[in-house]
């Protein structure tokens, strides 16, 4: 079975500035995909940034950016220019080739201060 | 554009009682996936669905029962509810011709008294 990890339980930084969000993963697989999924108060749940596997290109969208490391099954989220409505939950998540099923880490709640 | 539809958004049920979640997938998806996140916890897998047959199970109770229908919308079904299955549970739904698609309903928030 996969497993995903997040060893930041909680994070803090200062509007304007840059974080980045640590994730590991473990999997025999050679394909799949890598999400980042932000859970505001209100507890929905919205996708951040997808990653194929396959891709070596990182993912980027607008302020968010990530650094895929296949090799070393790492991909970390970084937040650029982070804003008040950055403060949320935020979970990493791996989706099997085949589809069957998400793992989420055990997410790093970010509150960004002004 | 269209969401993943979950209803309903707020359901109430006491000990012992049943309760069916709906799940209506972005048109076109085939796939539905059913978590299930408690309080302060990282969504938990419950079960899935591909083209209306179940494609794979996790940590999902003898209790509860799902099934996706031919218009692909999906059914939780919870029976003899305890105190414990008090959560947001979520619906999401992916096409396995687009691997970009892959985005969770709001949740259904279940209080069990």
């Amino acid at each position: 079975a996969q497993t995903v990890t997040q060893s930041q339980p909680e994070m803090s930084v200062q509007e304007a500035e840059t974080v980045t969000l640590s994730c590991t993963y473990d999997t025999s697989e050679n394909n799949y995909y890598l999400f980042w999924y932000k859970q505001p108060p209100s507890r929905q749940m919205i996708l951040v940034i997808r990653q194929e596997a396959y891709k070596q290109q990182n993912a980027t969208e607008n302020r968010f950016s990530v650094n895929f490391q296949k090799a070393a099954k790492s991909f970390s989220l970084k937040i650029s220019d982070s804003q008040l409505g950055d403060t949320a939950m935020y979970f990493c998540a791996f989706l099997e080739y085949n589809f069957n099923k998400f793992y989420f880490g055990s997410g790093t709640k970010l509150n960004v201060k002004p | 554009a269209a969401g993943v539809i979950q209803s309903p958004r707020h359901l109430i049920k006491e000990k012992r009682e049943t309760a069916t979640l709906k799940c209506y997938p972005i048109p076109r998806h085939d796939t539905v996936y059913w978590y299930q996140q408690g309080p302060g916890q990282d969504p938990q897998f419950l079960i899935s669905f591909y083209e209306k047959m179940q494609s794979d199970k996790g940590s999902i109770p003898d209790r509860f029962s799902a099934q996706q229908f031919s218009d692909y919308h999906s059914e939780l079904n919870m029976s003899s509810l305890e105190l414990g299955d008090s959560a947001l549970y979520f619906c999401a739904s992916s096409s396995r011709q687009g691997a970009n698609e892959q985005y969770f309903g709001p949740g259904t928030r279940l209080t069990v008294t």
